[in-house]
């Protein structure tokens, strides 16, 4: 099946750095690929769609200057928590979907801002 | 607003019963899918619904959607420990179309 790798898995960094997530289709074409934040025992909420190419769209409440997103091909799309403070700290998903697909999910990245 | 209910949000089970976990929607769409979710994992694809009326089954599990109620199912039969996990239905309109997710369930299984 359709494979979407995401790295790092995890990251542990202090206040006020930027840190960057990666989300790689390896097996199709992502034409579209989705970011979505999960806290503990909360459902997934998506916080921005991105189609290769194009500027992202952003999600109502989700700060664009915060969390930039870069789609610059078919394969990667990166998520850049910028400046990121303790209440960033979440655990953050992608997912890739091509010509008439289903989304498929990354494995996550945990990130846990001090 | 496409808005997407799932209920019961925890459920506790005795191993060897049966259980539904219901999933509602507030649109019409005929596309659903369910996601297993493991404690500190991504999501796992269960389930993709696309039609009126499409059943289908994996092991101890069996989904089904009436797209008229706005309704799919997750009936779990004989649960079993390893069927312990959090479980999300999800709703799009179509293929690139954001997802929108239940509040999932929590389901544990008890020897």
């Amino acid at each position: 099946g359709a494979v979407v790798s995401q790295h790092p898995s995890r990251v542990i960094c202090k206040s006020g750095t930027s840190v960057k997530i990666e989300c790689r289709s390896l097996d199709f074409q992502a034409t579209t690929m989705f970011w979505y934040r999960q806290f503990p025992k909360q459902s997934l909420m998506l916080m921005a769609t991105s189609n290769e190419g194009s500027k992202a769209t952003y999600e109502q409440g989700v700060e664009k200057d915060k969390f930039l997103i870069n789609h610059a091909s078919l394969t990667l799309s990166t998520l850049t928590v910028t400046s990121a403070h303790p209440e960033d700290s979440s655990f953050y998903i992608c997912s890739g979907t091509g010509s008439n697909q289903p989304q498929h999910f990354g494995d996550g990245t945990r990130l846990s801002i001090l | 607003e496409l808005k997407v209910e799932q209920n019961p949000l925890f459920l506790s089970m005795q191993e060897g019963k049966n259980y539904t976990i219901y999933c509602n929607y507030s649109t019409t769409s005929d596309r659903l899918y369910w996601y297993r979710q493991d404690p500190g994992k991504s999501l796992e694809s269960l389930f993709v619904l696309l039609s009126n009326g499409a059943v289908k089954q994996e092991g101890r599990l069996m989904a089904s959607l009436d797209t008229k109620a706005r309704l799919s199912t997750l009936h779990i039969t004989a649960a079993v420990h390893d069927l312990s996990a959090t479980y999300f239905c999800a709703v799009d309109m179509e293929y690139g179309n954001k997802l929108v997710f239940g509040a999932g369930t929590i389901l544990r299984v008890k020897s």
